[in-house]
């Protein structure tokens, strides 16, 4: 599995447009990006998975180069809910994917 | 539709005691599953995951094991808890090939 860097915290306020990016500059032809979301004393839940160029979905959009050596997801208009670790993982969708690792995560923080 | 379960929510052990956590799912069949636990203000560690009953690969050497009796059956066990096995636990399975993963309610296990 390709190695993945986030930050390790972000602030916003509410409102605002919250972008997080990954690099993952040893991702493989057949990786795919995938973002999951995580709240205290839960666990994460998938958010957006993409390959390349663009994906949104009614949650946010994930934004991935032409080298698709980083992703960027993107937030609209965050809330006090939104505050929360989001993690990216790089893997194959092939069959056999099977370990999942998560790395430590961003830290967003959303202020009144 | 899939549904995990995963049992209990809470517990509260002596060093020495040992342990055992179980994680079902249903709805699915031939899962992949996991084990993860994660220290206070950390991120997710893969402990086990399971492509198949009786396949186990352990990522971290401690003193935990994990056993897959079952299609849809993932046990989390140890002989002799430490103080340092304290943490939360997840239990999580996906679809072979995918990369969406769906996670339990975890379990809040402190050692004492």
């Amino acid at each position: 599995l390709a190695k993945t860097t986030q930050p390790i915290s972000m602030d916003s306020y509410e409102g605002q447009e919250v972008n997080i990016t990954c690099s993952h500059n040893n991702i493989a032809t057949n990786d795919y990006i995938t973002w999951y979301q995580q709240f205290p004393s839960q666990g994460p839940r998938f958010i957006i998975q993409g390959y390349k160029t663009k994906v949104t979905n009614e949650v946010a959009s994930l934004f991935i180069p032409a080298d698709r050596k980083s992703s960027t997801l993107s937030l609209p208009r965050v809330s006090l809910s939104d505050t929360a670790v989001y993690y990216c993982l790089v893997g194959a969708g092939g069959t056999s994917y099977g370990k999942l690792t998560f790395g430590q995560g961003t830290i967003l923080t959303v202020h009144p | 539709s899939q549904t995990i379960h995963q049992w209990p929510a809470t517990l509260v052990q002596p060093v020495g005691s040992p342990l055992s956590l179980e994680c079902t799912v249903e709805g699915t069949s031939n899962p992949n599953l996991y084990w993860y636990r994660q220290a206070a203000g950390r991120g997710l560690q893969l402990l086990f995951y399971s492509v198949g009953i009786g396949q186990i690969s352990s990522e971290v050497p401690q003193n935990l094991s994990a056993s897959r009796p079952q299609d849809r059956q993932f046990i989390l066990s140890s002989k002799k808890l430490l103080l340092s096995d304290s943490g939360f636990y997840l239990c999580a399975w996906k679809v072979p090939g995918n990369t969406e993963a769906f996670f339990g309610q975890g379990t809040r296990l402190t050692v004492v």
